[in-house]
């Protein structure tokens, strides 16, 4: 299987401030056929489903705000949550839809500080 | 309004069997992939298996191989996963999802509100 690792597994980020979570996919999950990287990422709220916010590494699903992003490429990608807000706290997971099986990254968990 | 809708919470001893159900609505059901992810208790996201309605079409980790089977009945649009013999690490929670195009290399974009699965003694 594919292992998608991402870090850190928790950060604390002060209200209004940046938040960068980090995934590394085993595989290049990038394919030339269609110029698309196959990662998304997602949303968990507890006792929540995930919610899709990312999907093609950089493209924000429908209602999504505009304070998050999506950015990488092949095997490096990034989440950026770029002013946190009190809503956001969550654990945050990526996936690469390339290979099956797909697979999800371990999870960040993002607090406030 | 495209929805995925699962049966509810289920309580087990090991060794029973156990079918559980996602009925999809909002959308043409055979013409998207849907499947299947584990969540256990406390733990992160773990993709199973998924399948085309239309034609039965399945793919599958080989992680879950031989342990669950993945079904879809399209005359009802509902998908359904089966244990034939439940273990006590199949405590979980099981969410249903849709792909949100039309390949099996699409992001889920669509969830439904997981189904727990309790298997004790």
């Amino acid at each position: 299987d594919v292992v998608v690792t991402q870090s850190p597994d928790s950060l604390a980020v002060s209200l209004g401030e940046r938040a960068t979570i980090n995934c590394k996919s085993s595989l290049n999950v990038f394919s030339s056929a269609n110029n698309k990287n196959y990662l998304a990422w997602f949303q968990q709220k507890p006792r929540q489903p995930p919610r899709l916010l990312i999907y093609w590494a950089s493209t924000r699903e429908s209602g999504v705000p505009n304070r998050f992003s999506g950015s990488g490429s092949g095997t490096d990608f990034t989440l950026t949550i770029s002013s946190l807000q009190a809503e956001d706290v969550a654990v945050y997971y990526c996936q690469q839809y390339y290979y099956t099986p797909q697979t999800f990254g371990q999870g960040t968990k993002v607090e406030i500080k | 309004e495209v929805q995925l809708v699962q049966s509810g919470a289920e309580v087990k001893k090991p060794g029973e069997s156990l079918k559980i159900s996602c009925k999809g609505s909002g959308y043409t059901f055979s013409n998207y992939w849907i499947g299947w992810v584990r969540q256990m208790p406390g733990k992160g996201l773990e993709w199973m298996a998924i399948i085309y309605p239309a034609t039965s079409d399945t793919r599958d980790s080989p992680s879950f191989q031989g342990q669950v089977t993945i079904s879809a009945d399209k005359s009802i649009s509902t998908a359904y996963l089966q244990w034939s013999s439940l273990k006590e690490t199949d405590t979980a929670v099981y969410f249903c999802v849709r792909s949100s195009s039309l390949g099996a290399h699409d992001a889920f974009s669509v969830w439904g509100q997981g189904t727990m699965v309790t298997v004790s003694s």
